[in-house]
């Protein structure tokens, strides 16, 4: 059964900062991989996916993420962080056997952005 | 992307009662699913409903405690029975989309007293 770990449960950053959180995955193939984000009561907004090809997946608002399948890790990152990013970031991936798409999620980071 | 709607988006129950969580789609999709995000906890995905066949359960989770209801291509219902303390949780819908991309629905907070 795949799996997914976000070693850091919790990470402050200072605004205008870069930023690296952390996912590895553990599956049998070829992962699609996917960063969501959740912002305080609100529902899960997909940033980026990884399916196939080129290994640096740009996402929205300025995130990308790199895919090392020697690593099995999938970490999202960004040049500069503004206070708005400050949410919890799941990681997850999806496991295709058997026709669809059922994702299995890391237990979150939650992002804390300081002036 | 899509539009996904979920009714309630919270409610307060009492211990043993039941509710009945609505998700709604603006377009067509074959795939949709139902997680729990508990407290403090990340997503748990409690089922798969396809349109016309029965919804496939993941381990832990029971159709008598969590049956779902799969009308048409743009609407779902999950409903909580006979609640307790510990179902208190967000509950999610999702829809696939073409391409293989999971859209969440804002979720519905429950609080069971």
């Amino acid at each position: 059964a795949q799996s997914v770990t976000q070693p850091d449960i919790h990470i402050t950053v200072s605004e205008g900062a870069s930023l690296e959180l952390r996912c590895n995955y553990s599956y049998g193939a070829t992962p699609y991989l996917f960063w969501y984000v959740q912002s305080p009561g609100q529902g899960l907004q997909l940033l980026l996916k990884y399916f196939s090809g080129d290994t640096l997946v740009q996402g929205i608002k300025g995130f990308e993420a790199e895919f090392k399948r020697s690593q099995s890790s999938f970490n999202l990152r960004k040049p500069s962080v503004h206070w708005s990013d400050a949410a919890e970031y799941f990681c997850a991936v999806g496991d295709s056997a058997g026709g669809n798409e059922k994702l299995t999620f890391g237990t979150g980071t939650r992002l804390t952005i300081i002036p | 992307s899509a539009v996904i709607s979920q009714k309630p988006s919270r409610d307060i129950c009492q211990r043993g009662t039941s509710l009945t969580i609505q998700c709604q789609v603006d377009s067509q999709v074959t795939m949709m699913f139902w997680y729990r995000q508990q407290p403090g906890q990340s997503l748990t995905l409690i089922a798969t409903a396809n349109q016309g066949s029965e919804a496939t359960y993941e381990s832990g989770f029971v159709i008598d405690k969590f049956p779902i209801s799969r009308p048409n291509l743009t609407f779902s219902t999950l409903t909580v029975s006979n609640m307790s303390p510990e179902d208190s949780s967000i509950y999610l819908c999702s829809v696939e989309l073409a391409g293989g991309l999971q859209f969440f629905g804002p979720g519905t907070r429950l609080t069971v007293l």
